[in-house]
This record gives structure tokens, sequence and C-alpha cells, in this order.
């Protein structure tokens, strides 16, 4: 069956440093991937999706490339802020054929951000 | 703003008891998924129902039912609740597009 597989945390760095969170997956066909945020107390909101091999998603400063090769989505940032500080979820969804919403998480990698 | 409304956002409950959760989908989303988000962990896809009807389960026990009203809306219910239920109940809305997460309810059980 699918899995989706992301380093453990917390991963705990300074602000304007460097970030990458790593993710795997394993899966039939061709999935679509995605890279979801929870701050505290809240749901979940979509971070950014590449929906085919060697697609770049990106949104407020992250970006992550499908690499079909790798079955991998590596999450990066060039520089993050305090406000960054949250869990992120690397996610799969085996479409065309599956509908949205069936979506297979990673077990989620908790950031801290510190001044 | 997601426009995805859940409803209670938290509640306790005892072990044994029936429990409703409700989820209000995203204008013109006519399908609504269902996860559990045990403590620390990721959310675990439930079951999905598109147009009223099952569309998909997880591997969740039958006690896990739900319901999608003629408006989209969408109801989850767990029957003879054990502690490991405890967890953060999230649902989602979509339409051909990406998924819409409400904030999710908190059930306790105790």
């Amino acid at each position: 069956g699918n899995s989706v597989t992301q380093m453990e945390g917390p991963v705990t760095l300074s602000e304007e440093a460097f970030l990458t969170i790593n993710c795997t997956y394993t899966a039939t066909g061709y999935p679509s991937l995605f890279w979801y945020v929870q701050y505290p107390g809240e749901g979940l909101q979509l971070l950014l999706k590449a929906t085919k091999a060697d697609d770049k998603g990106s949104n407020k400063g992250f970006e992550a490339t499908y690499r079909k090769e790798t079955t991998s989505f590596h999450l990066e940032k060039g520089s993050v802020q305090v406000s960054d500080s949250a869990v992120y979820f690397c996610a799969l969804s085996s479409s065309p054929t599956d509908s949205w919403g069936k979506l297979q998480f990673g077990a989620g990698t908790q950031v801290v951000v510190t001044p | 703003e997601t426009g995805v409304t859940q409803s209670p956002t938290h509640l306790i409950k005892t072990r044994g008891q029936q429990v409703t959760l409700r989820c209000s989908s995203q204008s013109g989303h006519n399908t609504v998924s269902w996860y559990q988000q045990a403590l620390g962990q990721g959310p675990q896809f439930i079951f999905q129902y598109y147009r009223e009807e099952e569309n998909g389960r997880g591997n969740f026990p039958p006690r896990f039912s739900g319901l999608q009203f003629p408006n989209y809306s969408s109801e989850l219910n767990v029957n003879a609740l054990e502690l490991d239920d405890s967890a953060l109940y999230l649902c989602a809305s979509s339409r051909n597009t990406e998924a819409f997460f409400g904030q999710g309810t908190r059930l306790t059980v105790v």
C-alpha cells in the first residue's frame, strides 16, 4: 500500500537559517504530493503541492520538487522566521484515479524556530 | 479561513458512549473526508463521502460511520467509544481540487 515517511522532529533552528524536511513515499502509479502545515491549535493548511514528476511546488518561500526517481518530495526554505514554527506534514493522494481528499499523511515534523 | 466548520470544538465522553461530530463543508464542495489525528501523529483517513454516498474507507472498524446530507454537510458517528478513540477529528471538503480542512474536534474519552 501507499506510505509516506518523513524525518522525525523536532527540528530546532535559528531565525534566517535554512530548513530542509525530508519526505519519501511509496505508491503505485503517479500520486500527487503535498505539504501541509499545522499551527498550534489549528487544522491543516495546504502549503504547496505537485501533481507530476519534476513539478516544483512553491508558496511563502517554501519549495518542494517531485522527484520520481528517488520517490522524494523534500521541503525547503532558505530563511525561516519564528512564525514558521509549526508541524509540517508530507502527504500523497493517489490521483488521478483517486479523488481529492483521500490523503495518506506522514507522521509530521515539528519545526521550532528561535529568535 | 477555509470555510470548513466543525462542531463541537471539544468534547469529553465516557468509554462505551456514542458521539456525533459535525462538519459543514465549503460552499460548492460535494466531497467530505474525515480523518483521525492521534496526538503526535499524522492524520489517518477514516472515510470519504461524495454526493451522499460513501466513497472509500480507511482501516477503521464499522463502529465508525458517517452521513452526508443533501447540502453536503456531514456527520461522523462513533459507537462504543474506546479510550484509544481520543484524538483530533478533522474533516476536509473538496470538489475536484485540493482538500480544505476544518479546525477539528478534539475528542477525549475517559
